[in-house]
């Protein structure tokens, strides 16, 4: 069965720590993305990366970054944690331009990082 | 990509077919129409998609109107393991990169 695996399922960080949030997939898939979810706001694309060492913006990039060195691996960086990025982090992987051409794109998610920020 | 319009929420009966609405009024001829549920505590987990056809899966059928404009998923025995968010998105096949814009959802609530 195909996976995406988020390496903490909670975490708790201090005002200022830097915060590594690790997620890996194994269906050799193209895309990869980083979501957080708040009540009320729903999910919110942060990043996205659509190969390897490529990223792009999301809807809400700022106080964050990523890093894709390996097809497989996608990391959410906090350089300096803060209370206001407290939150449910979802990492998702999906096919590239032929799961798009033939209407396939299914994205795959990961249980979920819960970060709280103190 | 097309914004598309849901309930904020539904409810139920267990055994009874869960019928969702999505609206896509300003919907292109190249997207496609995906539904993903979220259980509590959960990622969203995909359900089904579809383009112009009617499309049926173990998990859901999916009703998409002649003039795309809206579509139903229909869960036809609900039980209560389906109480979720359920996201209507649609997206381009023309998209460079696949990313979904999730909504707000409908939360089903399936009562016994």
């Amino acid at each position: 069965d195909v996976k995406v695996t988020q390496s903490s399922r909670y975490l708790v960080k201090r005002t200022g720590e830097k915060v590594f949030l690790e997620c890996v997939q194994d269906m050799d898939h193209e895309n990869m993305f980083w979501y957080r979810q708040d009540p009320g706001l729903g999910l919110r694309l942060i990043y996205f990366s659509y190969d390897v060492k490529m990223k792009e913006k999301g809807d809400i990039p700022e106080g964050y970054s990523v890093s894709r060195e390996k097809k497989e691996r996608f990391s959410l960086i906090l350089e300096s944690a803060s209370t206001n990025q407290t939150s449910m982090y979802l990492c998702a992987s999906s096919l590239g331009p032929w799961g798009l051409r033939t209407g396939a794109n299914v994205l795959t998610f990961g249980a979920g990082s819960r970060l709280t920020v103190l | 990509d097309a914004k598309t319009t849901q309930p904020p929420s539904m409810d139920c009966a267990e055994g009874r077919a869960a019928n969702l609405p999505c609206n896509h009024s300003t919907i292109s001829g190249n997207e496609y129409v995906y539904w993903y549920r979220q259980i509590h505590s959960q990622g969203p987990q995909y359900i089904i998609h579809g383009l112009k056809n009617n499309e049926t899966n173990e998990m859901a059928s999916l009703i998409i109107t002649e003039d795309r404009k809206s579509s139903t998923l229909i869960l036809p025995h609900a039980t209560l393991r389906d109480t979720a968010v359920y996201y209507c998105i649609v997206l381009a096949s023309s998209s460079n990169t696949g990313k979904l814009i999730f909504g707000q959802g409908t939360t089903l609530q399936v009562k016994p």
